[in-house]
């Protein structure tokens, strides 16, 4: 089975351009989950996904930063325009819709440069 | 606001060595504490506990947490070389019915030296 798969593992722009970013799940899991790390500093979390719908976005650093997942599937961040306080790792990480047990999966991370 | 701390922030053994790592925690509404090692580059699980003085074990590693001085230790029993990894550990709240929404301590790098 694959596992929550991130794309690109690695990305740099300039100040002021646009990014997008590509979670795909772990195929049926109903939960989706972004979270970045800057540098030196914790993961934080971004927001959560239910399906399609934003359950949670409370983590969303401001306006610049767009997520998407239509139908259900996988989901896309945007950054637009990205600042250098953007750069950092960006997770995203997967679980099924029931019996929660605690364990996320992740993926291996989108990191992104910003010059 | 919610704070996780770890520590120690790094940690370097020897094989064969026990280590203990820390995490305290702050938060309003505790629903669980997690564990995570995070090898290269995706978090996988450990642990997830919600209940004081009752330890989660797999392996030669072990856990268990204090709800009333808010803390949780992970043990690991004769290290090898391949649980050299950043432990993390993560709170998760109550938030109704959404589940998932950790915050995370800065993690421990621990290193095991053959």
């Amino acid at each position: 089975e694959a596992g929550v798969t991130q794309f690109p593992s690695h990305s740099v722009i300039e100040k002021g351009q646009t990014v997008t970013l590509r979670c795909d799940p772990i195929s049926g899991h109903d939960n989706l989950y972004w979270y970045r790390r800057v540098m030196g500093k914790e993961i934080k979390f971004l927001l959560h996904f239910v399906k399609e719908s934003k359950q949670d976005e409370s983590g969303m650093p401001n306006n610049r930063f767009l997520a998407e997942r239509t139908g259900g599937t996988y989901s896309t961040l945007k950054v637009q325009p990205a600042e250098l306080e953007d750069s950092g790792v960006y997770f995203c990480a997967s679980s099924q819709g029931t019996g929660y047990t605690g364990e996320l999966f992740f993926g291996e991370g989108s990191r992104l440069t910003v010059l | 606001e919610d704070k996780v701390v770890q520590s120690p922030l790094s940690l370097v053994v020897h094989e064969g060595d026990t280590v203990t790592l820390n995490c305290s925690y702050e938060v309003t509404n505790f629903r669980s504490l997690l564990w995570y090692k995070q090898e290269k580059k995706a978090p996988t699980f450990l642990f997830m506990l919600t209940s004081s003085g009752i330890e989660k074990k797999s392996g030669r590693l072990s856990s268990i947490l204090d709800k009333k001085e808010l803390f949780s230790i992970l043990n690991i029993t004769a290290t090898q070389t391949g649980d050299s990894a950043v432990y993390l550990c993560a709170v998760e709240e109550y938030g109704g019915t959404s589940y998932g929404k950790l915050t995370f301590g800065q993690g421990t790098i621990l290193t095991v030296h053959p």
